[in-house]
């Protein structure tokens, strides 16, 4: 275990549902990361909250809305997905700083049908 | 393209053997971390190597850098079945914050 959780593991839901992803650190960090995963795409940064501030926004669609109210939560809140939003999404942290690795959750495996 | 590409996409290579992944990237650096992924789970953090050091070691890990050639090897020595995964490469670039760009990744098999 990493230190990083992620909840839930796998989601399925439809184009017009409303959900959220969870992740929650327990390693004392204060930058936090959301990134898409798809399948034969390099990993995609899509948000980092560095010291509880948004400081990266990689032109993600606006039914992507994060939200961090805190150093050790970070959620993702979905709204009106496409079919090709089906990914794995994965939430990593870190010390902020940029010589400092980043810590994986095991990602949420999301099928938007 | 993307700023890290890893080459091979693909090994194969039977237990004992090393293996040896490659990066190459396009703009400067800060560092370089190389990541592996098992099948369907998240990355994990395996070396880090700041753009003023050539070389690093850990445990089996060899990891090279060539910042003229704005390259990088990751080498793993006796290779175990367990080995089997996706290996990463990540660049923080020069004046960047916290940003890592990964590649798409190398999927390494090893066979026992």
């Amino acid at each position: 275990e990493t230190g990083v959780t992620q909840t839930p593991r796998h989601l399925v839901m439809g184009m017009t549902n409303k959900k959220s992803l969870k992740c929650e650190q327990h390693l004392g960090h204060n930058a936090m990361y959301w990134y898409k995963q798809s399948a034969k795409k390099p990993l995609e940064l899509m948000f980092v909250y560095s010291l509880e501030e948004r400081v990266e926004n990689n032109s993600v669609p606006s039914r992507f809305s994060p939200e961090c109210p805190n150093s050790s939560h970070l959620f993702l809140h979905l709204h009106t997905l496409q079919p090709e939003d089906s990914a794995l999404y994965l939430c990593a942290s870190s010390q902020a700083g940029i010589y400092n690795e980043q810590f994986f959750g095991p990602g949420t495996r999301l099928t938007v049908l | 393209s993307q700023q890290g590409e890893e080459d091979p996409q693909a090994l194969s290579i039977q237990e004992g053997e090393n293996a040896t992944m490659n990066c190459s990237y396009k703009t400067s650096i800060n560092n370089l971390q190389w990541y592996r992924q098992n099948s369907g789970r998240g990355l994990v953090h395996l070396i880090l190597i700041r753009s003023n050091e050539r070389e690093k070691h850990s445990g089996r890990l060899r990891v090279t850098l060539d910042t003229s050639k704005k390259s990088s090897s990751l080498l793993i020595t006796a290779s175990r079945a367990a080995d089997t995964a996706s290996y990463f490469c990540a660049t923080a670039l020069r004046g960047g914050s916290e940003k890592l760009v990964f590649g798409k990744g190398t999927k390494l098999t090893v066979n026992p």
